[in-house]
């Protein structure tokens, strides 16, 4: 059962593009959660989605950001638009239940240039 | 004031050494985890607890609900333990609870030969 896949691992992005971030959670998780980690700061919860639907997007920048969980294929982040203070660690996380453990993926670099 | 807080923020240990890591919370929680990184790494969960202690090889996590405190101990500490070790807690939110973690800022751990 492979573990909670993120692609890229690294990604390189100039300012104004855009940035996508894929999270494909393990077999039968249905629960994702995405965190940012700026440099030399701790992680931050963004959002939290159930398949096909965001539950929590509390922790999201208002602009520029999005976050989908479709009903087939990976969850991703969009990131328009990128600017500098972006570069950071993107980690998702994926769930069976509400409730349950949460397994991290090994996290998308993003830099933004 | 953070909702988490760990320490000591640094430590360094002699191989071998019993390492204790803290973590305090001031709201209420449903659970709490700890979780490991590596230098540029991504994050492995250590353990998610609710109650009393759990212990895996050389890693014991205890908590204290009614004190808010969590410790992480590790016995004979041994050189790749070295890594920034993270304490979150999922809140309590009005009686629903879901995974959404509250991280603290992470304690970083240096083991020596």
């Amino acid at each position: 059962n492979a573990g909670v896949m993120q692609n890229p691992r690294h990604l390189v992005r100039r300012r104004g593009q855009e940035a996508r971030l894929r999270c494909s959670p393990m077999k039968g998780h249905s629960h994702v959660y995405w965190y940012r980690q700026l440099p030399e700061e701790g992680l931050k919860f963004m959002v939290y989605l159930q398949k096909e639907n965001i539950i929590d997007e509390s922790g999201m920048p208002k602009e520029r950001f999005s976050a989908e969980f479709p009903k087939e294929g990976p969850s991703i982040l969009r990131i328009q638009q990128v600017v500098r203070g972006d570069s950071a660690a993107y980690f998702c996380a994926s769930s069976p239940s509400s409730d349950g453990e949460q397994y991290f993926g090994p996290g998308t670099r993003l830099t933004v240039t | 004031k953070n909702e988490v807080e760990q320490s000591p923020q640094n430590l360094t240990a002699q191989e071998g050494e019993f390492i204790t890591i803290n973590c305090s919370y001031s709201v209420g929680i449903s659970a709490l985890h700890w979780l490991q990184q590596h230098p540029g790494g991504g994050i492995v969960s250590l353990f998610m607890l609710s109650s009393g202690k759990k212990k895996h090889g050389r890693l014991i996590a205890t908590i204290n609900i009614q004190e808010k405190h969590s410790s992480l101990h590790i016995t004979a500490s041994h050189p790749r333990d070295s890594a920034v070790y993270i304490c979150a807690v999922r809140l309590n939110a009005g009686g629903t609870s879901y995974g959404k973690l509250t991280f603290g800022q992470g304690t970083i751990l240096t083991v020596h030969p």
